[in-house]
Formats: structure tokens, sequence, C-alpha cells
């Protein structure tokens, strides 16, 4: 069964609005969770690094006021799209660093967001 | 850099034929490595990952890889494909454990009837 879920699986939104996206991690505690960015017929881009109770990390020309990662529980983070644009439109895809065996040593991925901006 | 290159960006097969996904990392340094499958419009499901131990590694769907640290490889095979295997394929490392990811460009297999 699913480790990582993702809400919504899809939003449509206008420009100019924000958009919240969940990742949570089921029956399991993730420390870490990642945010990645995937274009169409693209691999996939890692934005940032969250860790619960701390500030996130993000890679190198990821916008962290327009992105805002929270990641106050170890079973939940969340991604805020701020003033989106329709360039921000894309595949939106988490994981939850995870280790079955009691060491955290695979990522685990959400089934991913689609965000359309109109 | 370190990066991770998958050599073939589409690999058609028929179905029932054997196949190999070919993947290549740069790393000077211990490496973990791991194969990735997504189907259209969702996330990845992990197929395999090599840690440490027994270099050929058997994952779900009958799928199995071998690391090769002399070659720098990852390659994964199956012996006989199915349609439902019509996905993308993502090789992706890691230098250190629980760390970053860095990902191939992917490879998109195609299984003909």
């Amino acid at each position: 069964g699913a480790v990582v879920s993702q809400h919504p699986s899809w939003v449509i939104c206008k420009s100019g609005t924000s958009v919240k996206i969940e990742c949570r991690s089921l029956d399991f505690q993730a420390t870490t969770m990642f945010w990645y960015r995937q274009f169409p017929k693209q691999s996939l881009m890692l934005m940032a690094t969250s860790n619960e109770g701390s500030k996130a990390t993000y890679e190198q020309g990821v916008e962290k006021d327009k992105f805002l990662i929270n990641h106050a529980s170890l079973t939940l983070s969340t991604l805020t799209v701020t003033s989106a644009h329709p360039e921000d439109s894309s595949f939106y895809i988490c994981s939850a660093l995870i280790g079955l065996a009691g060491v955290s040593d695979t990522q685990y991925f959400g089934p991913g967001t689609r965000l359309t901006v109109l | 850099a370190q990066s991770v290159t998958q050599l073939d960006s589409q690999v058609p097969v028929f179905e029932e034929a054997p196949v190999e996904l070919r993947c290549n990392y740069s790393s000077s340094v211990s490496v973990y490595l791991f194969w990735y499958v997504q189907y259209p419009n969702q996330g990845l499901q992990l197929l395999l990952k090599y840690l440490s131990g027994s270099t050929l590694v058997k994952g779900i769907n009958g799928f199995e890889a071998e690391f090769n640290k002399s070659q720098t490889s990852f390659h994964l095979r199956k012996p006989s494909v199915h349609i439902s295997d019509t996905a993308e394929y993502f090789c992706a490392v890691s230098y250190n454990q629980g760390g970053k990811l860095i990902f191939g460009q992917g490879t998109e297999l195609s299984v003909k009837p």
C-alpha cells in the first residue's frame, strides 16, 4: 500500500492566488521530506529538503519566498506556492525518507500534485 | 560534478522479450543506488535499491539490477517484459545514507504486443 500521500492530486487556480499542497507520511515518521518539481517528459528536479521542526533547505535557484515549506510534524510537510503564475504550472512530487528497518535510507514518493495556473 | 546518465531515452521492446535499461554514475566515493518506475501521471515507485552487500539486487515485478563498481554502472534488467511494464524508469544515486537523490534523465520503456 501507499506509504506517502499527497493532497490534492490536482488543482487549477487563477494567477496571483496561493496554493497549498500537503504531503503525508502514512504510518511512518519522517523527519525528512523532499519536494520535487517535474516538467513534462523530464526528470525530477529537487526543490528543497524539509526537516521537521526546522527551516527547509532550498536548492540553488529556488525562491524560498515563493515556495514556502512547512514541516510541522513528523508526518506532514506542506508546500505553498505563493502568488502563482502560469510558469509555476507543473507536477509537484514529495517524498519521505523512511527506513522500514529503522534506518532512514530510502525515499518513498507521493503520487504527485498537478498544478495548473490560469 | 556528480551525475547520473541513463544512456537510452527510449527503449521499445516486444512483449516477453528481455530488456536492459542502462545507468551510469560519476563518483569516486561510495554510493547508494536506486531504480524507480513512474506510470503516467503518478509518483515514483521504488523498484529496487543497492545500499551494500551483494552486487546483484532483486526488486519487485521481476526486475533486477547489478552494481558494477569498476564500471560505475547499475543497469536494470528483466528477462521477460509485459505490456504493463510500459512506463518511465529513473535511476538515482545518493552519496550519503538518507541524502539527496540525483536522478538520471529517465528511460521510457515501451512494450509492444
